[in-house]
């Protein structure tokens, strides 16, 4: 059975500075996605970022990489130069890509606080 | 708008009351699914439909929970008798159905049983 692992219920950071959030997983599939997405207050669910299990480099959006580990069932989220809207909940997924492409399961998240 | 739509955005109803809830997918997106996020649960898959595929029901928590999906777009998701622990935010996605195609969710309807 699939799982995600999101250690850290609630993370700080100051503003403008580069934040990482952990992220592990377990699963026997050989083809998976990893997807990152954000929640704010506004109850919204925001993609941020997809790394997929074959990809050979970490994904990068804009402020947002994923730093992915394979070997370690790894891939953290890595915000550079955080601002006071990055405020929110964090949550890492994964899906199986081998067949159907079906359901994410989702961690159950990081409260990201960004202090000015 | 060009986003997953979800309505009520709000719901509050008596315990043993049925409810539906609506979802308009992105346009074109082949692919729905139903989650549920709680507190004590985290987010949780219902069900997902792709194409004209059988969906697949397995996250539904008991047979008071039903969906169906028509014309491949809008889908509407019943809860029959509703208890308390019904209550949360019922979450709508889309998607491309393909590898590498992230869902993109609606904003959810907030579901609360007195």
């Amino acid at each position: 059975a699939q799982k995600i692992t999101q250690t850290q219920p609630g993370m700080f950071v100051q503003e403008k500075e580069a934040v990482t959030l952990d992220c592990t997983y377990d699963t026997s599939d050989q083809s998976y996605g990893l997807f990152w997405y954000k929640q704010p207050s506004s109850g919204e669910m925001i993609f941020l970022i997809y790394q997929g299990s074959y990809d050979e480099q970490n994904a990068t959006e804009g402020r947002y990489s994923l730093n992915f580990q394979k070997a370690r069932k790894s891939a953290n989220l890595v915000i550079s130069a955080s601002q006071l809207g990055d405020s929110a909940m964090y949550f890492c997924a994964m899906r199986d890509e081998g067949g159907s492409q079906g359901n994410l399961i989702f961690g159950k998240g990081t409260k990201l606080s960004v202090k000015p | 708008g060009a986003g997953v739509s979800q309505s009520p955005s709000n719901k509050v109803t008596e315990k043993g009351k049925d409810v539906e809830l609506r979802c308009d997918p992105i346009s074109g997106h082949t692919a729905l699914y139903w989650y549920r996020q709680s507190l004590g649960q985290g987010l949780e898959f219902l069900i997902y439909f792709q194409g004209n595929s059988a969906p697949d029901k397995s996250g539904l928590p008991s047979d008071r929970f039903s969906a169906e999906r028509t014309g491949g777009s809008v889908s509407t998701l019943t809860i029959q008798r509703t208890q308390q622990e019904d209550s949360a935010v019922y979450l709508c996605a889309s998607s491309w159905g393909a590898r590498r195609q992230p869902q993109h969710f609606g904003d959810g309807t907030r579901l609360s049983i007195l």
